[in-house]
């Protein structure tokens, strides 16, 4: 991928079991967010975590960064089948300027069954 | 506000045809991205305007591919001749500042080239 890389690529899990997901980066970031795509619909953003943070909760969401390890993980405790979904990290990227793109992963597919 | 507005929603044309892809951006946010996502490559950034100014183009795949904002409001991606090779959905994001932070994604327009 062009910065971050998921793993695992697909997750098949039961109702009420917790999801975890990880992205790996490659260079210095000053934040790292994550984004979910439901089939066939646009992506959307679920929660940024700052390169000085360390935990972010949202609700059922709870992310980690280690910036020492280049690496995040997206935890969904207690998975409902609403959450099926590809779920992606991205980081931005510091180009000429100052200017910013943002740089998605290849996404975890997570499928949650009733 | 509406969000991201891309059109059209589906678009399928004859090898060799031009195709026009278009963006209206969330009002007020300044970074505009094209994106396009494939089974193979996955989310790709082609180009990205701040302020209307292209910035980066360094994603865009070939000569084929252009893109225009001719003011903060309107962003259009198009491809000349079209292949059958440029099949994919292509997202338009846009976001406030520098880029770095949250975007929001449009519907997205699945292009299909026979």
């Amino acid at each position: 991928s062009q910065q971050g890389e998921e793993d695992p690529q697909a997750l098949s899990i039961q109702e009420g079991e917790n999801a975890t997901m990880n992205c790996s980066y490659k260079t210095s970031i000053n934040n790292l967010q994550w984004y979910r795509q439901n089939s066939g619909r646009g992506l959307v953003h679920l929660i940024l975590i700052r390169s000085n943070e360390r935990e972010k909760h949202s609700g059922r969401l709870r992310v980690t960064l280690d910036t020492s390890k280049k690496s995040s993980s997206l935890l969904i405790t207690a998975s409902r089948a609403a959450d099926t979904a590809s779920y992606f990290c991205a980081s931005p990227r510091q180009g000429s300027g100052g200017y910013n793109k943002l740089i998605f992963g290849a996404g975890t597919r997570l499928a949650v069954h009733p | 506000d509406a969000g991201v507005i891309q059109s059209p929603r589906h678009e399928v044309t004859e090898m060799g045809q031009e195709v026009t892809l278009r963006c209206k951006p969330i009002s007020g946010h300044n970074s505009l991205f094209w994106y396009r996502q494939t089974m193979m490559r996955g989310l790709e950034l082609l180009i990205y305007f701040n302020n209307n100014v292209p910035i980066d183009d360094s994603g865009m795949p070939e000569d084929r591919f252009s893109a225009k904002m001719p003011n903060a409001s309107f962003s259009t991606l198009k491809i000349q001749p079209s292949e059958p090779r440029d099949s994919a959905v292509y997202f338009c994001a846009s976001s406030v500042g520098q880029g770095g932070t949250e975007a929001f994604f449009g519907q997205g327009t699945r292009l299909t080239v026979v």
